[in-house]
């Protein structure tokens, strides 16, 4: 089975420029979210997206956004970027949707989408 | 959502049973033990989850006391495949896949 794949792997934008980036979950998963990870801030959650809705969204600028297609493939975008965006978006899948009070899912990640703004 | 406390950074050596505590003292009555490794220019990777005493997998073992104010990653025998970022979350399933994660611990396997 296909572990959930990210691209593009790495990528270089400059200041004021936009970025989507792209996430394919694992066949048969239909929740995937996205975190942002820095050196300084760790690793951040973004957003995240079942059957197409987004269900929950991290702290993050609304220059930052997403979105699923009804095959659960997900996108990110980031427009206008600034510097402080440098960082491994990382996408992660599950079977979902994640209700009530048993235990977390167990997520599977990809490895990432290292992004550099100049 | 539960705060979480590791010690920063670890060293180890190779055939050594490793052990990582977290501490969660406002660990919530529903809340779960998540345990996640990272290796470099990787995404985390699910090792073990629990909720009491002690739960035991192929790669790990997890203790939890109790009063469940903290929880004990085991690592049988490290490798220097081991050294990683091992990161402890709390947490229940109505948070979806919102993780938080803490600064987790660094940990070094060395020869």
């Amino acid at each position: 089975k296909a572990g959930v794949t990210q691209t593009p792997r790495y990528l270089i934008k400059t200041r004021g420029q936009q970025v989507t980036l792209s996430c394919s979950p694992i066949s048969g998963h239909r929740s995937v979210s996205w975190y942002q990870q820095t050196p300084g801030q760790g690793l951040q959650f973004l957003f995240e997206y079942f059957s197409e809705t987004q269900r929950n969204k991290g702290n993050f600028p609304g220059r930052f956004s997403g979105r699923q297609f009804s095959n659960s493939r997900s996108e990110m975008n980031v427009s206008t970027l600034e510097l402080g965006d440098s960082a491994l978006y990382l996408c992660a899948s599950s079977r979902g949707p994640g209700q009530g009070f048993g235990a977390p899912e167990k997520l599977f990640f990809g490895s990432g989408t290292q992004l550099s703004v100049l | 959502l539960a705060k979480t406390t590791q010690p920063i950074s670890m060293d180890s050596y190779e055939g050594q049973e490793v052990n990582i505590t977290c501490s969660h003292n406002n660990i919530a009555t529903n809340d779960y033990i998540t345990w996640y490794q990272q290796f470099p220019s990787q995404g985390p990777r699910f090792i073990i989850q629990g909720y009491k005493t002690k739960v035991t997998n192929e790669v790990a073992s997890l203790f939890i006391p109790a009063d469940r104010k903290s929880s004990t990653l085991s690592l049988p025998r490290v490798s220097l495949s081991d050294t990683a970022v091992y990161y402890c979350l709390v947490g229940v399933n109505n948070a979806g896949n919102m993780l938080t994660f803490g600064g987790g611990t660094r940990l070094m396997v060395k020869p």
